[in-house]
């Protein structure tokens, strides 16, 4: 039963301090999405890669994230340094022909 | 730019209940549209998708939406609840070619009381 998976699934951090959620997609699928979800804003599109190209990552502040797909087996969403602002769950989701799967998030508390 | 819009935030219904959630999307080319359900604490689950053909889509557990091309419209139906569809229902909209991003609703939040 093929899934995303995700790592980890909590994390607490100080304000400050680097973050780094990794996201294994499912073999075959050419697409990697990572979302954000917070009660306030829903359900936020950060970035997508096809392919492992970066296609639209206009959804995420550049200025502190950062996201990569150093090979098809990974994706990293990085954040540097973090703010509670940031504290949300991170979904990771991969697809083909447009349909998703999601992983089982990561809850990140900034605090 | 593609937008989905979710009429109902916060539904609640009592079990055996029928349930219609609405969704309307705007997009000028041809679309794939689907509906995921978030059980609480759980991520993002596929319940039906639409591609092409028949406009009447069956998913799981007995849901099923019908797209209306002239109304940009996909609602969610299913003619009996249980205790255990509560959960958050999302709508969404993706171009059928290239590019492919799906862009999400903001969700429905159903309570089905007992």
């Amino acid at each position: 039963d093929a899934r995303v998976t995700q790592t980890p699934r909590d994390k607490v951090t100080e304000m400050g301090q680097e973050v780094t959620m990794r996201c294994q997609p499912i073999l075959g699928h050419n697409t990697v999405f990572w979302y954000r979800q917070t009660m306030m804003q829903g359900l936020e599109l950060l970035a997508y890669f096809r392919n492992r190209a970066p296609l639209d990552d206009s959804g995420m502040p550049k200025d502190r994230f950062s996201a990569e797909m150093p090979d098809a087996t990974l994706a990293t969403l990085k954040i540097q340094p973090s703010e509670p602002r940031d504290s949300a769950v991170y979904f990771c989701a991969s697809g083909l022909s447009g349909e998703q799967f999601f992983g089982p998030g990561t809850r990140l508390t900034v605090l | 730019a593609q937008s989905v819009s979710q009429h109902n935030h916060h539904v609640i219904l009592s079990e055996a209940a029928s349930l219609e959630l609405g969704c309307n999307y705007s997009y000028g080319g041809t679309v794939n549209l689907f509906w995921y359900v978030q059980y609480p604490g759980q991520h993002l689950q596929l319940l039906l998708k639409y591609f092409s053909g028949d406009p009447l889509v069956k998913g799981i557990k007995g849901f099923e939406a019908e797209f209306i091309k002239s109304k940009f419209s996909f609602n969610l139906r299913k003619p009996s609840v249980q205790w255990s569809d509560t959960a958050e229902y999302f709508c969404a909209v993706s171009n059928s070619g290239g590019y492919q991003k799906v862009t999400f609703g903001i969700g429905t939040k159903l309570q089905v009381i007992p």
